[in-house]
């Protein structure tokens, strides 16, 4: 069965230090990888979706980056944080694009100070 | 930018009630709509996924319905729990691009 996994679970971090939040999922080949944020009291945000190996594709534009140096690695990255990066980060597999379900990874609450 | 509003942004409900909320999106180039439940300390937990025009899903005493010529889907409970309490997210997707979700819905469902 498939299975994903973020970490850390939880973090704080002062404003303008370097941030680098991992996920990973198995059970599954080439899977499509995304990154969500939900700020407080709001939705769901898509911040960055990756159909391969190396291919990302930016959502809004923000101070945040994203990488998949393998099939089943997704990762999130900022040189210097600002205090609006602050919330819970998500990340989510499907097999395929927008009729495929999308699981979830168990998040990342983010704090910055 | 689509555009996925949900209402009520949150409803106290007794248990055994029914209820249901209501999901709007852009009905051009409509592609899917998907229905999550997310409890607190939890990950979003896929509910339906719909396509068609017409669409009506049903998992156990939780029901969906669509309508894509209006651009709207319902989301009903019927005779809600405790263990129903939770954020119920909707998310549409046109011409099979990525989910756009909307700020859901909080059920709190008072023993």
């Amino acid at each position: 069965s498939q299975t994903i996994h973020q970490w850390p679970a939880t973090l704080v971090q002062p404003v303008g230090s370097p941030l680098s939040l991992e996920c990973t999922v198995e059970g599954t080949s080439n899977p499509n990888l995304y990154w969500y944020r939900q700020a407080a009291g709001r939705g769901l945000q898509l911040l960055f979706y990756s159909v391969g190996i190396g291919q990302i594709s930016s959502e809004v534009p923000q101070n945040l980056s994203a990488s998949r140096p393998q099939d089943r690695q997704f990762i999130l990255s900022s040189k210097k944080l600002l205090l609006s990066d602050s919330g819970f980060y998500l990340c989510a597999w499907s097999s395929q694009g927008g009729a495929d379900t999308q699981y979830f990874g168990p998040g990342t609450r983010l704090t910055v100070l | 930018i689509l555009n996925v509003e949900q209402s009520p942004q949150s409803l106290h409900v007794q248990e055994g009630d029914s209820t249901n909320f209501t999901c709007s999106f852009p009905s051009s180039n409509f592609y899917a709509l998907h229905w999550y439940r997310w409890e607190t300390a939890k990950s979003p937990e896929a509910l339906f996924v719909m396509t068609l025009n017409g669409d009506e899903k049903k998992k156990g005493r939780i029901s969906a319905t669509l309508n894509t010529k209006e651009g709207y889907s319902y989301l009903y409970i019927k005779g809600s729990q405790p263990e129903d309490s939770a954020t119920y997210l909707c998310a549409s997707t046109r011409s099979a691009r990525q989910l756009t979700f909307g700020s859901g819905t909080q059920l709190t469902v008072l023993p």
